[in-house]
């Protein structure tokens, strides 16, 4: 399974961008860099995902570097709802790493 | 678009009782939908796979006779907690797996998740 590594926690100001850094340098080539956040006490919710080129949606935007050995995840304007844990996963459902694994994820809490 | 709810969002029940847990796709048929535990303080823990009209597909440690998973439809899947006990309290997840679609080289299901079931048992 490609394993992601992101820092515990992270913060922001309110208003300003969020760069949300994850590293899967053991990602293989048919695995999907996908982003959920969990607001406490609620389901996850599902963020962005791509494989290889940059990803933008109403959400967020996902930055991935050429080699695919990490990516970084923007909040272009953040707010206080936004303070939740952020969860970098790998993850193919067609591939050997067919599973959601959720690890520890970042803590990002939004100041104001 | 891929909404998924969950019914009841909490329950209370005693020891030894039953507790059945609802997950439905609103908007999308579900190739596949899944059931997550999650303790204080911790992180999701997948506990079984199920597809429709199949058998569901456990973990390693969770007990199929205790945690009943039936998906009678595309739509909807559900829980069934037997014989509850106060270890069995947790907040519990489903999600369901919507296709992302034809026309690139590589595909891959998106999971979308319930709001959650927090269920404590006395």
């Amino acid at each position: 399974d490609a394993k992601t590594t992101q820092p515990p926690s992270m913060d922001c100001a309110e208003g300003r961008a969020a760069n949300l850094p994850c590293n899967h340098s053991t990602i293989s080539g048919n695995e999907y860099v996908y982003w959920y956040r969990q607001i406490h006490s609620q389901g996850p919710q599902y963020i962005i995902h791509g494989l290889k080129n940059n990803e933008t949606n109403e959400m967020a935007s996902l930055i991935i570097t050429e080699d695919r050995k990490s990516s970084t995840l923007i909040l272009p304007h953040a707010t206080l709802r936004d303070t939740a844990v952020y969860y970098c996963i790998a993850y193919n459902s067609g591939g050997s790493n067919y599973k959601l694994t959720f690890g520890k994820g970042t803590l990002l809490t939004v100041n104001p | 678009g891929a909404v998924v709810s969950q019914h009841p969002s909490w329950v209370i029940c005693k020891s030894g009782t039953s507790v059945k847990i609802e997950c439905r796709s609103l908007d999308f048929q579900a190739t596949t939908m899944f059931w997550y535990r999650q303790f204080p303080k911790q992180s999701l823990m997948l506990m079984a796979t199920s597809n429709e009209g199949s058998k569901a597909t456990y973990e390693q440690g969770v007990e199929k006779d205790k945690f009943l998973i039936n998906h009678a439809s595309l739509t909807l899947s559900t829980l069934t907690v037997t014989s509850a006990h106060p270890e069995d309290s947790s907040f519990y997840i489903c999600s369901a797996s919507r296709p992302l679609g034809s026309g690139r080289a590589f595909s891959t299901d998106t999971q979308y998740f319930g709001p959650g079931t927090r269920l404590t048992v006395l």
